[in-house]
């Protein structure tokens, strides 16, 4: 079975401080995928990051970075120098390689004031 | 490039009414999943379609419930009578599976439901 679990339900920080999200996966596949949206308050989906369970590099894309540690099962996205458009719902998602479909985290909501 | 498109954006109804929902995937894709968000269960993942064949509908939540896709480039989720408990937003998403590798899904604007 798979599981995604992100703790944090709400998150509240100010313009410019750095904040990082959290994502506890589990799962019993050797090889799997996980993934990062965004859910902005207009409401849909925006995907943000792809990663597979075999290539723990970190990835930075601008102001936001992933650190992917398989020995804590865990996928935590960084939003550095946060900005007031950051604020929406992140949602953490898992997807067993092979497979289509995804399970998804209860998301976080970050809200960034200014 | 056109997203994934889907309508209505909102629909309000009422009790017992039939409710059609509508999504036409990103051109390409062969796969294409109709998920259901609330805030006591989150997305739940109901149907996914690959070559517009149903792969997996354990999610539908009960007869209610019924999805087709007749081509590549549209899908209909219908609910059949409908009801207050229903109310959601649905969204649709699609992807390109390739034999071998992992597809990302992109998701539709999602259309809000109320049902009364």
């Amino acid at each position: 079975a798979q599981k995604v679990t992100q703790a944090q339900t709400e998150i509240s920080v100010v313009e410019k401080e750095d904040v990082t999200l959290d994502c506890v996966y589990e799962t019993r596949d050797t090889t799997y995928y996980l993934f990062w949206y965004k859910q902005p308050p207009s409401g849909e989906l925006v995907f943000l990051i792809r990663r597979n369970s075999f290539d723990e590099q970190n990835e930075i894309s601008g102001r936001y970075s992933w650190n992917f540690q398989k020995s804590t099962s865990s996928f935590n996205f960084t939003i550095t120098a946060s900005q007031v458009v950051d604020s929406a719902v992140y949602f953490c998602a898992l997807s067993p390689w092979g497979y289509s479909t995804l399970t998804f985290g209860k998301g976080t909501m970050l809200l960034v004031s200014p | 490039d056109a997203g994934v498109i889907q309508s209505p954006r909102h629909e309000v109804t009422e009790m017992g009414q039939e409710v059609t929902l509508r999504c036409k995937p990103i051109s390409g894709h062969n796969s294409l999943f109709w998920y259901r968000q609330t805030m006591m269960r989150g997305l739940e993942l109901l149907i996914y379609f690959n070559n517009n064949v149903p792969i997996d509908d354990s999610g539908m939540p009960e007869d209610r419930f019924s999805a087709k896709m007749p081509n590549a480039s549209f899908s209909t989720l219908k609910i059949q009578p409908s009801e207050p408990r229903d109310s959601a937003v649905y969204f649709c998403a699609s992807s390109a599976r390739t034999s071998g590798a992992q597809e990302t899904q992109y998701f539709g604007p999602g259309t809000r439901l109320l049902v009364l």
